[in-house]
């Protein structure tokens, strides 16, 4: 299986800041015939089911404010919240889905307000 | 609107064998592309994929569990059937179940159904 290994575990921005998340994947999720990144983001906030922010890496999710961003390729990976807001409090995962038949997840960062 | 609603007991006992239900409305389990899958949460812990079940009834499970897990679908009813057996209190969790289509990732989740082990 893929492993996701997201850093930090956790950080604490102030309101209007930048947030950077980090995430490698243990191998590449870089699909050459297409040259795609089967790598997705998502935003889990308390008592709520995951929501997907970002997919192919760097696509927005229709209605994903612009604030969120993803880079990336090939093992390493990058979501950017540009300017925290309120809102943005949360724990954000990286998942691949180059696997055909399995899938896996990040352990998840926690994004607080400093 | 395509939605996903997972119901199910809220507490098991262990050893016991623990049934959920995926009801879908919105799209066709037996449209091409579409397929189903469960992922749980422990509480305050990450997201672990369990099982999939795809439009042609094709079928794949997480390595490590893949001895205690079994998924169905009743296209019909629009269900997603999954049943784990030997419950045990570390499988207490937040279960979901989420669309995927084929190539993309789990774009539209269910709010999820929690359930405890404990005798």
């Amino acid at each position: 299986d893929i492993v996701m290994t997201q850093s930090p575990d956790s950080l604490a921005v102030s309101l209007g800041e930048r947030a950077t998340i980090n995430c490698k994947s243990s191998q590449s999720v870089l699909y050459t015939s297409n040259n795609k990144n089967f790598l997705a983001w998502y935003q889990q906030k308390p008592g709520q089911p995951p929501k997907l922010l970002i997919y192919w890496a760097s696509t927005r999710e229709s209605g994903v404010p612009d604030r969120f961003s993803g880079s990336g390729s090939g093992t390493d990976f990058t979501l950017t919240i540009s300017s925290l807001q309120a809102e943005d409090v949360a724990v954000y995962y990286c998942h691949q889905y180059y696997s055909p038949l399995s899938w896996t997840f990040g352990q998840g960062t926690k994004v607080e307000i400093k | 609107q395509v939605t996903l609603k997972e119901s199910g007991p809220v507490l098991v006992k262990p050893t016991e064998t623990l049934t959920l239900t995926c009801s879908v409305s919105g799209f066709s389990l037996s449209s091409a592309r579409m397929s189903v899958s469960w992922i749980r949460q422990p509480p305050g812990k990450a997201l672990e994929w369990l099982a999939h079940i795809f439009s042609n009834d094709e079928k794949s499970y997480n390595t490590s569990l893949k001895s205690r897990l079994t998924i169905s679908k009743d296209t019909s009813k629009s269900q997603v059937v999954l049943t784990m057996t030997y419950m045990d209190p570390v499988d207490t969790a937040t279960y979901y179940c989420a669309r995927k289509k084929w190539g993309d990732p789990f774009d539209i989740w269910g709010q999820g159904t929690m359930v405890t082990v404990s005798s």
